[in-house]
């Protein structure tokens, strides 16, 4: 079975440029998730989806960040513009269900250095 | 609001020693409560997972924990380290209801001596 794929791996951007981010779930999982992950943290949460609405966006920083799930299936997010406390692996994440004891798969991540 | 508290940054053990990695979290009720690893350039992977029953909860890799109510904790052991054990561990939790979203500690990075 295929894991979660994302892409690009690395992106080196400068501050107030614009990014985005690709996300392809595990097939036929219905709940997507991206996470933020700045260096020597643990993950946070930024969105949520339920086939393409969204759960939970409440710590999405809505001025800059917006995340998008059309289909149902893959997801995008975007930045604009960047600034240079945005430098982080970015994380997506994907599970069957919206239920606590639904395992999450993570791809591999986007690593983006804001300069 | 829910917490996780991983305690120690950095752990550093010889091959073939034990291994305790400790999590406390802050929450008024039983939270879902999980472990994951992260190896350099690759996602986070399930190690255990506790929801309900038995406290001690058996995971991939030889890695148990257990899950003690009265001290808010969960701690992760395993008995013999190798060295192929050094990555970054999260401690994370999930509400029943509500924001079901993981909720992670700052992690603890494991560092295996020869």
């Amino acid at each position: 079975e295929a894991g979660v794929a994302q892409s690009p791996r690395y992106k080196i951007i400068e501050k107030r440029q614009s990014v985005a981010f690709w996300c392809n779930p595990i097939s036929g999982h219905a709940t997507l998730y991206w996470y933020q992950q700045i260096l020597g943290q643990g993950p946070k949460l930024l969105i949520q989806f339920q086939n393409n609405g969204v759960v939970d966006d409440s710590q999405l920083p809505k001025d800059r960040f917006s995340a998008e799930r059309l289909k149902g299936v893959d997801s995008t997010l975007k930045i604009q513009p960047a600034k240079l406390e945005d430098s982080a692996v970015y994380l997506c994440a994907s599970s069957p269900g919206t239920g606590a004891y639904n395992e999450q798969f993570f791809g591999p991540g986007t690593r983006l250095t804001v300069l | 609001a829910q917490s996780v508290t991983q305690p120690d940054i950095h752990i550093t053990v010889s091959e073939g020693a034990s291994l305790e990695l400790r999590c406390n979290y802050s929450y008024g009720a039983t939270p879902y409560l999980f472990w994951y690893v992260q190896s350099p350039g690759q996602g986070l992977q399930l190690l255990l997972k506790y929801f309900s029953g038995d406290t001690l909860v058996q995971g991939i890799k030889g890695f148990e924990a257990e899950f003690k109510r009265s001290q808010s904790s969960f701690n992760l052991r395993k008995p013999s380290v190798h060295w192929s054990d050094a990555a970054e561990y999260f401690c994370a939790v999930v509400m029943d209801t509500g924001r079901r979203a993981l909720t992670f500690g700052s992690g603890t990075r494991l560092q295996v001596q020869p």
